[in-house]
């Protein structure tokens, strides 16, 4: 079946330290990929998404690019902030279309 | 625009009761989805509903769980009778179409079953 494994976090950073968050998919096909970030109390927005096998999906200095030889959907971000903290949703389409399959989620706290 | 609007924000009740949440989706979005997030499970979907019909409630946990959506502004998630077990933040989110599209999500409701 579907699944989605991402890293165990919490992941803790200074602030402008490199940030990687790996995700790994199990799917049928060639699924939509997504990151959803989560803000303390609120909901889950869309971080950026890919489509297709070496599509990159960014926002906000933030990356991901789709691979499929690898199965692999990592998050990279250059310089992260304090205000970046939050966690972290890798997700895949099934290939129906019909349901958004989420990892654990990564909990990142950066400090200044 | 408002975004998704969910009520309560947080519930509190004594397992047995009845409990009802509160969905209003952006207004034109015609799929409607409830999520459940629990640390052990992480976000789990319950229910999708496309332009008012429930497409798709195999993730609804068990027939305690009941889900309608009357039309299109506003959905509601009824657990009856409640259990510490269900204790969890629920999700809504909207989206213009099918699951291709982008979802929005609401603030959730953090709901405590005692």
């Amino acid at each position: 079946g579907n699944s989605v494994t991402q890293m165990e976090g919490p992941v803790t950073l200074s602030e402008e330290a490199f940030l990687t968050i790996n995700c790994t998919y199990t799917a049928t096909g060639y699924p939509s990929l997504f990151w959803y970030v989560q803000y303390p109390g609120e909901g889950l927005q869309l971080l950026l998404k890919a489509t297709k096998a070496d599509d990159k999906g960014s926002n906000k200095g933030f990356e991901a690019t789709y691979r499929k030889e690898t199965t692999s959907f990592h998050l990279e971000k250059g310089s992260v902030q304090v205000s970046d903290s939050a966690v972290y949703f890798c997700a895949l389409l099934n290939q129906a279309g019909t349901a958004l399959i989420f990892g654990k989620g990564t909990t990142l706290s950066v400090s200044s | 625009d408002a975004g998704v609007i969910q009520s309560p924000r947080h519930e509190v009740t004594e397992m047995g009761q009845e409990v009802t949440l509160r969905c209003k989706p952006i207004s034109g979005h015609n799929s409607l989805f409830w999520y459940r997030q629990t640390m052990m499970r992480g976000l789990e979907l319950l229910i999708y509903f496309n332009n008012n019909v429930p497409i798709d409630d195999s993730g609804m946990p068990e027939d305690r769980f009941s889900a309608k959506m009357p039309n299109a502004s506003f959905s509601t998630l009824k657990i009856q009778p409640s259990e510490p077990r269900d204790s969890a933040v629920y999700f809504c989110a909207s989206s213009l179409g099918t699951y291709q599209e982008t979802q929005y999500f609401g603030p959730g409701t953090r709901l405590l079953v005692l």
